[in-house]
């Protein structure tokens, strides 16, 4: 079964500090990663995707992935009360594309 | 204007009835997907289609029905209503043309069965 294990949190970080999210997976086929970001009550939107080892860097945000040690990693820097919501991690496995989502990190940004 | 449309947003019903939730899009893609959230649990697949003749289960189906009445629209019935059933619903899209794996949610229905 496939598995994607994300701590539940809260992570709890000042403004301005760097926001570190992991995430781990279980299946040594997958082939693409993704973040998404869900605020209280609404829908998840995708953040950021990454489909190689290494870095990926958009604004603020940078995915990491490291697909010998099954993780995937997102930075958030310049932290900002705004960016208090839940983190979802998700990943891709095949041909079928479908996506097994992670049960989401918390992050709260305090002033 | 949104591009996935969920009906109704909040709904609140008995146990033993059966309701319809409604999903449509405007993005042209011709996959579609039914998820609940409940909280703590992430989002758990309850079926999914990948063109208008196509159907599947997804890991959490019992208890859940599906209609793809066109390309652009997804129902999910519950056919008997039943507490633990709660939770927030969405619909998401993706497109097989383009980035597959990127799924573009809906704006949720939250029930609750009582």
């Amino acid at each position: 079964q496939k598995e994607v294990e994300q701590n539940s949190g809260p992570l709890s970080v000042p403004e301005g500090a760097i926001a570190s999210l992991n995430c781990t997976y279980s299946d040594r086929g997958s082939q693409s990663f993704f973040w998404y970001r869900q605020y209280s009550g609404k829908s998840p939107e995708l953040i950021m995707s990454i489909y190689s080892n290494g870095d990926k860097e958009d604004g603020r945000f940078t995915a990491q992935l490291n697909k010998a040690s099954q993780y995937v990693s997102l930075l958030i820097r310049d932290s900002q009360p705004s960016d208090s919501a839940t983190y979802l991690c998700a990943v891709t496995t095949g041909g079928s594309y479908i996506p097994t989502f992670g049960r989401g990190t918390s992050l709260i940004v305090h002033p | 204007d949104a591009d996935v449309t969920q009906t109704p947003r909040n709904r609140i019903t008995k146990t033993g009835k059966r309701i319809m939730l409604e999903c449509s899009q405007t993005k042209g893609h011709d996959r579609m997907y039914w998820y609940r959230q409940d909280p703590g649990l992430g989002l758990q697949l309850i079926y999914y289609s990948f063109d208008v003749k196509d159907i599947n289960k997804g890991e959490i189906s019992d208890g859940y029905s599906v209609s793809r009445q066109a390309q652009a629209k997804f129902s999910l019935s519950l056919e008997s209503a039943i507490p633990n059933q709660t939770a927030l619903y969405f619909c998401a899209t993706s497109d097989s043309g383009g980035a597959v794996d990127t799924q573009y949610f809906g704006p949720g229905t939250r029930l609750t069965v009582l």
